[in-house]
């Protein structure tokens, strides 16, 4: 059974600061693997999607890479803004019927 | 704009009521899904629908029925629902239900259910 850890649960910094996001998952035998944002009361926007034969993909200040060996994929935000503040979800497509397993998310914080 | 819409957005219901979640999509996809987000847990599948078919439900009580007429229109029909039902329902979508490499699936705002 896949399951997906994102730790820490929550995290503040500092206006201006690159960060990177943890995501990892048990199964590694995996479809794809996507980046979501949650703002608070709202539904799920994807932001990266990384296909199993890819390392990295990127969007702007985004980058997601993917180790499918070891079962981590991080997030790297770049100069954050404090209209990043939100929920970070990492889920994971595997399995015969092609499910996505979601992490708890991060919350994000960035402070002006 | 994710092409995935939602109504209602809040929902308040006692248990003895009975209401339905509606969701449509606009993006020409095969699939459908409703997920359930409580507080403090990871999003849960609760049921796929794949050309209008049912293909998967994950032991979800019998209070939830869902009913997909087309490809486009998904709802889930609530009734003598608990307390602990109350809960985010978000409905999704994805060009294919199948294992695939590429598909991505969006998702709509959301409905706030909440049972009193």
């Amino acid at each position: 059974k896949q399951e997906v850890t994102q730790i820490p649960a929550a995290l503040s910094v500092p206006e201006g600061e690159n960060l990177v996001l943890n995501c990892s998952f048990t199964d590694s035998a995996i479809y794809n693997l996507q980046w979501f944002r949650q703002d608070p009361g709202k539904g799920l926007t994807s932001l990266l999607l990384i296909q199993s034969s890819q390392r990295e993909q990127t969007s702007g200040r985004l980058n997601a890479s993917l180790d499918k060996s070891s079962g981590r994929s991080t997030l790297y935000i770049a100069a954050s803004q404090p209209g990043d503040s939100a929920t970070y979800l990492c889920a994971v497509n595997s399995g015969a019927n092609s499910k996505l397993t979601f992490g708890k998310g991060i919350t994000l914080s960035v402070r002006p | 704009e994710t092409g995935v819409t939602q109504t209602p957005r809040h929902l308040v219901m006692g248990m003895t009521n009975k209401k339905s979640l509606k969701c449509e999509q606009h993006l020409g996809h095969n699939a459908m899904y409703w997920y359930k987000q409580s507080a403090k847990k990871p999003l849960e599948l609760m049921f796929v629908y794949s050309l209008e078919e049912r293909v998967e439900n994950n032991s979800v009580p019998s209070r939830f029925s869902p009913e997909c007429p087309n490809s486009s229109h998904l709802f889930l029909h609530l009734h003598t629902l608990q307390p602990e039902d109350s809960a985010l329902y978000l409905c999704a979508s994805s060009q294919a239900w199948v294992a695939s490499s590429g598909n991505t699936i969006y998702f709509g705002e959301g409905s706030w259910l909440t049972v009193v």
